[in-house]
This record gives C-alpha cells, sequence and structure tokens, in this order.
C-alpha cells in the first residue's frame, strides 16, 4: 500500500541553525500538509500546498517558515533560523483532493529537537 | 471555530473488554470526523471517517463510531479489546467553512492489560 514517508526522523539542531524536513507524498496525491506536535500538546495544523503554492496556513506559520516543492516528489518544510520553542513532531501528510472528505494520509514524522 | 475534544488522556482496559473513547466536537456548520490511530513509531493511520452518509461508521480493526448530532459526539467503540490495540487515538473534525485543515483533540492513550 502507498504511504508517506519522512526524512529524517530525528534531527537535532543548534538554535539558530536552518532545517529541512523532507517528505515525500504519495505519488498521485494533489494536496500536501504539515502539522505539528509539541509534546503534551495537540497535534496542530501548520500549512496546506496545492499546485506549487500554498493553499492555507496557520498563525505558527511566519516568515521563519517555508515549503517547496523541488521536485516531482519531495515536499519539504524550512525552518530559517530555529527556536527552542521549534522542537516538536513534525508531520507530512497527502490527499488525493482537497476535499474536506479527503483522507489525508500521514507519514511517521520527525522529531526536532533544537538545543 | 472548530474544536475537539477527547476525554481522557489515557484508558487502560482488560483484553476482551468493550474498548469506549470520547470525542465531542464543537463546530457552527456540518463537520466531517475522523478518527486516527498511531502505534509507536509510525504515523497516523486512519481507522474511521464519517462524512455526513450513515451516522453509524466501520473502520478497520473492528472498530465503529457514531456520529451523534444532538450530542456534538463521535465516540469510538469496539466490543472486545486485543493487545494489538494498544496505541494513541485522535478524534479530529474538519469543516468546508475552514478549509481542509484537519482539527485534532488531544489523543487518548489505550493500555491494554492481559
Amino acid at each position: 500500500e502507498p504511504e508517506v514517508t519522512q526524512t529524517p526522523s530525528h534531527q537535532v539542531t543548534q538554535m539558530g541553525q536552518e532545517v529541512i524536513l523532507r517528505c515525500v507524498p504519495i505519488s498521485n496525491h494533489l494536496y500536501f500538509y504539515w502539522y505539528r506536535q509539541i509534546l503534551g500538546q495537540k497535534v496542530e495544523f501548520l500549512v496546506s500546498f496545492y499546485n506549487n503554492e500554498i493553499s492555507e496556513k496557520s498563525e505558527i506559520f511566519d516568515d521563519q517558515f517555508s515549503v517547496e516543492r523541488p521536485d516531482g516528489s519531495n515536499f519539504t518544510l524550512k525552518i530559517r533560523s530555529t527556536k527552542l520553542e521549534d522542537s516538536a513532531m513534525y508531520f507530512c501528510a497527502s490527499s488525493e483532493f482537497g476535499a474536506s472528505t479527503d483522507t489525508q494520509y500521514f507519514g511517521p514524522g520527525t522529531r526536532l529537537t533544537v538545543l | 471555530a472548530q474544536s475537539v475534544t477527547q476525554l481522557g488522556s489515557h484508558v487502560s482496559v482488560s483484553e476482551g473488554a468493550l474498548v469506549l473513547l470520547r470525542c465531542n466536537y464543537s463546530s457552527s456548520v456540518p463537520p466531517y470526523l475522523f478518527w486516527y490511530v498511531q502505534y509507536p513509531n509510525q504515523g497516523l493511520q486512519l481507522l474511521l471517517k464519517y462524512t455526513s452518509a450513515a451516522t453509524l461508521v466501520k473502520g478497520i480493526n473492528g472498530f465503529e463510531a457514531e456520529f451523534k448530532k444532538s450530542e456534538t459526539s463521535f465516540h469510538l467503540t469496539k466490543p472486545s479489546a486485543h493487545m494489538s490495540d494498544a496505541a494513541e487515538y485522535f478524534c479530529a473534525v474538519i469543516t468546508k467553512a475552514a478549509g481542509n485543515k484537519l482539527t485534532f483533540g488531544g489523543g487518548t492513550r489505550v493500555l491494554v492489560k492481559p
């Protein structure tokens, strides 16, 4: 069964450094998402992406964050200058279309630790 | 605005006993509701979803959930727990008005005792 993959599984970085989290969505899916879960808190939406543009973003997704689909298979989340509070599990997801009833398929996550 | 509340961050059940995980939502427009499960070191996997068809929804691994509009609830049940059901379970809501972003509850971790 097709699945969403994410690399790396765990990333440790120093405060102020740039990180890029990578995702490979399911191949025929058109909508891509990033969510994050800070330890002990709810999974929260960051951004959705369609047709090489941001479709929607949350208040969390400020200028320090960016997303890109650099080629036909990868979808990346970049944090330009990491802060301690960026430490979280980051989940990538994809859906075939963008309808509210579509299932969003999630990857296993990347645990980001900012020191 | 949409929101989800899951009662109980941890639930312990005996193998063979009923599993009941509670989810209440808040939405001013008709919601679509989802239950996801997360096994250790894995991603969120869809168990089932309600998309305004039948109010009783059957999912994978013997789970089902019933949408009750009058109670704004979407509780998840399984008649007989297996050891393999030990995982974290997340209820989530989405509405057309809120775009295509899922809003999650806090999750319920299920422990199954032999």
